[in-house]
């Protein structure tokens, strides 16, 4: 089984600090996502990757960057959180760009800013 | 815009009966859609897809049936158990990138024992 792993279940940061989320798969899948999920408006994409050093903004990338230096690493950086960027965050990867093959989510990350 | 929406944003089961979640798309060329189970403090699991070749999909324990003509999904879990208590939202693909999914935003099922 494909597994995604985020590596923190709950976080909670200040205002202004710089957040890093990681997400690792280990099926050696070149794209990477990332969500998140607020009540009552379903998941949002962030960014995405197809490839190592490659990145693509996806609906909501505003005060969000990331970074795929290796094909499993997918991080999300909130470069000065702010408290609207409390959420739930997940990561997914699939083994191809259609997401029809092998899409899979991580458990996810639910960081509280304050 | 276009957004996958859900009829219910709660509904309450008695165990052992059956549930039916619905979901509404407004894509008409969304050609795959997905039925995801998210328990409390877990990511989305797959349950179930179907193309839009097809009207009709069953797994074990669940059914997923397709309108295209009312742009109608809906989920049946057949003699629902307490572990079925969880959210569960759809999902459509109107194009063949997966950074174009659209995401319901999701129906809460609780089990009344």
């Amino acid at each position: 089984d494909v597994k995604v792993t985020q590596s923190s279940r709950y976080l909670v940061k200040r205002t202004g600090e710089k957040v890093f989320l990681e997400c690792v798969q280990d099926m050696d899948h070149e794209n990477m996502f990332w969500y998140r999920q607020d009540p009552g408006l379903g998941l949002r994409l962030i960014y995405f990757s197809y490839d190592v050093k490659m990145k693509e903004k996806g609906d909501i990338p505003e005060g969000y960057s990331v970074s795929r230096e290796k094909k499993e690493r997918f991080s999300l950086i909130l470069e000065s959180a702010s408290t609207n960027q409390t959420s739930m965050y997940l990561c997914a990867s699939s083994l191809d760009r259609t997401g029809r093959i092998g899409y899979t989510f991580g458990s996810g990350t639910r960081l509280t800013v304050v | 815009g276009e957004s996958v929406g859900l009829h219910l944003p709660t509904l309450s089961v008695q165990e052992g009966d059956n549930s039916i979640i619905n979901c509404a798309y407004s894509n008409s060329a969304s050609d795959y859609f997905i039925w995801y189970k998210q328990e409390s403090g877990k990511g989305p699991q797959f349950i179930i897809d179907i193309r839009s070749n097809m009207d009709k999909r069953q797994g074990q324990r669940v059914t997923v049936l397709l309108n295209k003509t009312v742009k109608h999904l809906s989920l049946q879990i057949a003699a629902t158990q307490p572990g079925d208590s969880a959210v569960y939202f759809c999902a459509e693909m109107p194009y063949s990138s997966a950074s174009k999914i659209i995401f319901g935003s999701g129906t809460r099922l609780s089990i009344r024992p």
